[in-house]
């Protein structure tokens, strides 16, 4: 069984450009999350979609960075414009949709912003 | 959001010793999970604690949730180098949907 795949790995752009991560989680998971995780430091929750809708965005600077889950499956997260600070590896994961999930990650995305 | 301090923030030892890790918060989790990070991958469950005073194994790993369920720690026996990583732990909010990290610790066992 495939497990999370996200795209691409590494990402270098300048400050100011726009940029947008890829995630296509496991088969018949309903459960997706979008982290950021800088150096040496836990992942945060950006974003967590049950199904196609969005019930946990707390965390997202909302000012440039969108999601998107279009039917349910893939989703998309994007950043625009980008700044210094966003340089972080982006990781998603997904999980069955029940209590006390067991959440897969994607090998994640490794951004640099200069 | 529910707040997991882990300590210490990096490890490093040699071959053959033995550490322990440790997970606080001073929220009740519903449960807590460990996960395993190498570097350039994302994390690996490594288990979930649900009862107050529960102890799990997995091998050399021994997992003790706390009675009171704000707490954690992970003890391994004989460290290894294949035992080198960040070591996550994560808890659950009241609702059992949202998952949140702790800071992590860095471990690195040296042959």
């Amino acid at each position: 069984e495939a497990g999370v795949v996200q795209s691409p790995r590494y990402k270098i752009i300048e400050k100011k450009q726009p940029v947008a991560f890829w995630c296509n989680p496991i088969s018949g998971h309903n459960t997706l999350y979008w982290y950021r995780q800088n150096l040496g430091q836990g992942p945060e929750l950006l974003i967590r979609y049950e199904n196609e809708e969005a019930v946990d965005d707390s965390q997202l600077p909302k000012d440039r960075f969108s999601a998107e889950r279009l039917k349910g499956v893939d989703s998309t997260l994007k950043i625009q414009p980008a700044e210094l600070g966003d340089s972080a590896v982006y990781l998603c994961a997904s999980s069955l949709g029940t209590r006390r999930p067991q959440a897969f990650f994607g090998q994640g995305t490794r951004l640099t912003v200069v | 959001t529910q707040l997991l301090e882990q300590s210490p923030q990096f490890l490093s030892i040699q071959e053959g010793e033995n550490l322990t890790v440790y997970c606080n918060s001073s929220s009740v989790f519903s449960s807590l999970q460990w996960y395993r990070q190498e570097p350039g991958e994302g994390p690996v469950l490594l288990v979930t604690v649900v009862t107050g005073g529960e102890v799990k194994k997995l091998k050399r790993l021994t997992f003790q949730f706390g009675d009171a369920r704000k707490d954690s720690s992970l003890h391994i026996t004989a460290a290894q180098p294949g035992d080198t990583g960040l070591y996550l732990c994560a808890g659950f909010s009241n609702s059992g949907y949202a998952l949140n990290f702790g800071k992590g610790t860095s471990l690195l066992v040296t042959p």
